[in-house]
């Protein structure tokens, strides 16, 4: 069982928005704005996308955002492609030097 | 453009020990990085197994602390996994990564990652 908590799946069409929430405790998310969401292609490397809540990395697009309320962080990817059909994986920095992930989050793009 | 790569055997008898070696290209791992294994079991989410820097100072996932040893190879530019008396839910992708000092083990470089099964 996962530290953090993301819904198993979420889909949208193509241009549409959808928002992927992740849960946490006020140990980990709540206490720390060290929030990372990783897009994950099968097969492939997990790619950071997302850092330190809202920060994108060089390169990724503006489509996909992030933010945090409490102990609820939240990737939001704007305008969907097909390319963004993804498993996406939350990760916070915890109290004690430990870093934890979600469940993951499969994103299919209708 | 720092790579990693994982290497290792792809089946390990339950009880024994799990080793991997994870050889960093392209940059110095005496560098203000710490280096860190990552497995996804199937089916399920990412796992932080543990982090070390250069000099040897390490963090485990509390939950797999008794039973891992990570470990960095200067001289090799590698970092090593050793987890031991594994069972059938070790079967994982482990991923080697890489962690700018000061992000607090964001995770920026990934290996491909390698399929380690635990079966007699």
């Amino acid at each position: 069982q996962s530290a953090l908590t993301q819904p198993p799946s979420a889909s949208g069409s193509p241009g549409q928005s959808v928002t992927i929430y992740c849960t946490g405790t006020s140990s980990d998310i709540g206490g720390y704005n060290y929030v990372s969401w990783y897009q994950h292609h099968p097969g492939k490397a997990p790619k950071l996308i997302i850092y330190e809540v809202s920060k994108r990395p060089s390169g990724v697009p503006d489509r996909f955002s992030g933010s945090k309320s409490g102990n609820t962080a939240s990737l939001t990817v704007s305008g969907l492609q097909a390319e963004d059909e993804a498993d996406y994986h939350c990760s916070s920095f915890a109290s004690s030097n430990v870093r934890v992930f979600g469940g993951g989050t499969k994103l299919t793009v209708l | 453009q720092l790579q990693l790569q994982e290497s290792g055997p792809g089946l390990v008898k339950p009880s024994e020990t799990l080793s991997l070696t994870c050889t960093v290209s392209g940059y110095s791992i005496k560098t203000d990085y710490y280096w860190g294994w990552i497995r996804q079991p199937p089916r399920e989410g990412l796992e932080w197994i543990g982090s070390i820097f250069h000099s040897g100072t390490a963090y485990y996932n509390p939950s797999l602390k008794s039973r891992v040893t990570i470990s960095v190879d200067t001289s090799k530019n590698q970092f090593s996994l050793n987890l031991r008396s594994v069972t059938a839910a070790d079967t994982a992708v482990y991923y080697c990564a890489a962690s700018p000092g000061g992000t607090y083990f964001r995770f920026d470089n990934w290996g491909q990652g390698t399929l380690v099964t635990v079966s007699s």
